[in-house]
């Protein structure tokens, strides 16, 4: 089945500063990386997501990549504000498996004023 | 609004004892699934459900039951708690179709096993 590292566990930033996270998966027929956002004590959000059909894709100041042939992609965060302190999850998923996500084991991203 | 949601969202119960968390979502949603989140691990697949009478074994389905008679709801149940299932419970649906689309997670319940 799917495997899914993701790094750093832990991560803190100055306000202002970018934040990087990254995720590797082993399933090469996975073409579905969501990454979730959870706040303390909520459940986890979808916050962006990408299909193996494109490399890149960017909402405000987040972004996603994706290399398929390096079986890695990323979440950049610029800009960040203390609102952006949360656990992010990275994911993914193939068609094979229908509606199925694996989780990595998130990164707690703490944003300093 | 639509919505999902979970309870109790905090239970403390004794080793033996068997237990049952609700989902219920409004989203009409045909998949709902169960997830158990702990340090280290993340986010696992317990049991998951395409639609009614439709149930699935996730990565970590011993001990624990689910079924499925309606559209809206997904009780998850510990047939013999065990401290092992000390954990934070997360139940999740999504739209149905060919590939794979967001899915919107319930607050959780937070389990305590003694």
């Amino acid at each position: 089945g799917e495997n899914v590292e993701q790094h750093p566990s832990t991560l803190s930033v100055q306000e202002g500063d970018s934040a990087v996270i990254k995720c590797t998966y082993s399933d090469s027929a996975s073409n579905y990386f969501p990454w979730y956002k959870q706040e303390l004590g909520k459940g986890p959000q979808l916050i962006i997501d990408i299909r193996s059909n494109v490399g890149e894709k960017k909402d405000q100041r987040i972004a996603v990549t994706l290399n398929k042939t390096a079986k890695h992609f990323s979440l950049h965060i610029t800009e960040t504000q203390p609102e952006d302190s949360a656990v992010y999850f990275c994911a993914a998923s193939n068609s094979g498996g229908y509606q199925k996500v694996t989780f990595g084991t998130g990164t707690k991203l703490q944003v300093i004023p | 609004d639509a919505e999902i949601t979970q309870s109790p969202r905090h239970k403390i119960t004794e080793t033996g004892r068997q237990v049952t968390l609700a989902c219920h979502q409004t989203w009409n949603h045909n998949n709902m699934f169960w997830y158990r989140q702990d340090l280290g691990h993340g986010l696992r697949l317990i049991h998951y459900s395409y639609g009614v009478q439709d149930t699935n074994k996730g990565e970590v389905s011993d001990g624990y039951s689910v079924s499925r008679s309606n559209t809206e709801d997904l009780p998850l149940t510990l047939e013999s708690a065990a401290s092992s299932q000390t954990s934070v419970y997360f139940c999740a649906s999504s739209d149905p179709g060919p590939h794979p689309n967001e899915q919107f997670f319930g607050p959780g319940t937070r389990l305590t096993v003694l």
